[in-house]
This record gives structure tokens, sequence and C-alpha cells, in this order.
């Protein structure tokens, strides 16, 4: 079963507008942390936003937040102000802290979002 | 600071030839990850070190793959003999502790094996 799901492949947001990735995970360990990065068509992997599962507050970065559902296992995250230079590939990815971190940390597939000018 | 140096950038080499892939962590990070990402299986953890030793290598796919850290600032990722379906990009990532596990990754090497 898949860990992490990225149910939009691909996504389409005005310059200037605000733009919700959507990440739902499955875990049953109660403690684990939920990340966040961006894959520019140069290919490096950027790092985003981290949050954990005690964490009472959702994580923000700049322009970067992350909607925080704990029941429904959702981890949204929230571009405002879309940027042309945030055209890139978006990977969800948890980090479970139980058992073996090499079968516990998992990547999406990922979301492709455009912004048009 | 430099951040996490990978090379060679681009390796297209023939079926069956060794290949070397290298890695410079980010200087004081404790832990190294090699990963590897494709069309068809997305992204994929091959191997982690800590403090040079390697901790889980349960997603190197087979034995021509294998990883090694003579010491805290170098790591490699072989393949031998290479073939044409390990043609992918391979990153290496490197972090300073797992707790909060942001982990920084290398611009990657994109590997054809034709």
């Amino acid at each position: 079963a898949q860990k992490i799901t990225q149910t939009q492949p691909g996504m389409f947001v005005q310059e200037k507008e605000a733009v919700t990735l959507d990440c739902t995970y499955d875990t049953s360990d109660p403690s684990y942390g939920l990340f966040w990065y961006k894959q520019p068509s140069s290919g490096e992997m950027i790092f985003l936003i981290y949050q954990g599962s005690y964490d009472q507050q959702n994580a923000t970065e700049g322009r970067y937040s992350l909607n925080f559902q704990k029941a429904r296992k959702s981890a949204n995250l929230v571009i405002s102000a879309s940027q042309l230079g945030d055209s890139a590939m978006y990977f969800c990815a948890m980090r479970e802290w139980g058992g073996n971190y090499g079968q516990n940390f998992v990547f999406g597939p990922g979301t492709r979002l455009s912004v048009l000018p | 600071d430099a951040g996490v140096i990978q090379s060679p950038r681009h390796e297209v080499t023939e079926m069956g030839q060794e290949v070397t892939l290298r890695c410079k962590p980010i200087s004081g990070h404790d832990y190294l990850f090699w990963y590897r990402q494709t069309m068809m299986r997305g992204l994929e953890l091959l191997i982690y070190f800590n403090n040079n030793v390697p901790i889980d290598d349960s997603g190197m796919p087979e034995d021509r793959f294998s990883a090694k850290m003579p010491n805290a600032s170098f790591s490699t990722l072989k393949i031998q003999p290479s073939e044409p379906r390990d043609s992918a990009v391979y990153f290496c990532a490197s972090s300073l502790f797992v707790g909060t596990d942001t982990q920084y990754f290398g611009p990657g090497t994109r590997l054809t094996v034709l």
C-alpha cells in the first residue's frame, strides 16, 4: 500500500495566486515527520518545509505553509503568491520514527506545478 | 557554505562497465543517503550511513550495487556490472542528525547505461 499519496499529477496556477498541493499519508506510527521538497527542471531537490506529528501549530516558511490535518492524515502544501519560479515538481515525504529508517522514509509520486504568467 | 557535491553530473557508459558515483556531504553532517530516481519508481532510498557506517542497505537493488564511506567527507556508490535498467538519476543527501531529518540533496548524477 502506498504510504504517501499525491492525487494531483499536475496543477496549474496563475501567477500571484495561492495554490494547494495535496498530500495524504498512511501510518500507524504515532511519531512521524512530514516533508515537502521542490524539484525544479534543473533536477536538484530542495527542502521546503517540515511538520512533526506532535507539532501543535502548522509549519510555515516564508510563502510556504503546511496545512496539517492529523485526523485526516493530510499534509497539504500551500504556496501563497505564486511566482514563475515556483514551477517545479513537488514531493511530499514521510519519516516514521519507529522501526527501520530505511523502510520508513518514503516519498510520494510528486505533483508538477506550472505557474502561468 | 558548500552544499552536497556530487560527481560526475552526467555519466554515459556501456552495459557491463563499472560505474562509480561520488559524493561529498555537507561538513559536519553525520548522515549520508543515496537515492535513485526513475520515472517508473520515483525516488527510492538505496542506503544510508551514520558516522561513516552503513546502517541500512535494504534498498540496494542487487549485489551489483555497493556503497562505501571511507571517511566523513566522501562516499561512493558503485555499480558493477552496469545494466541499462540502472539508468536513473542518483542523488546523494546529507543531514545533521535524525531529528527533524532535513536532508540536503546534491545536484544528482544522471546515469545512462547503453
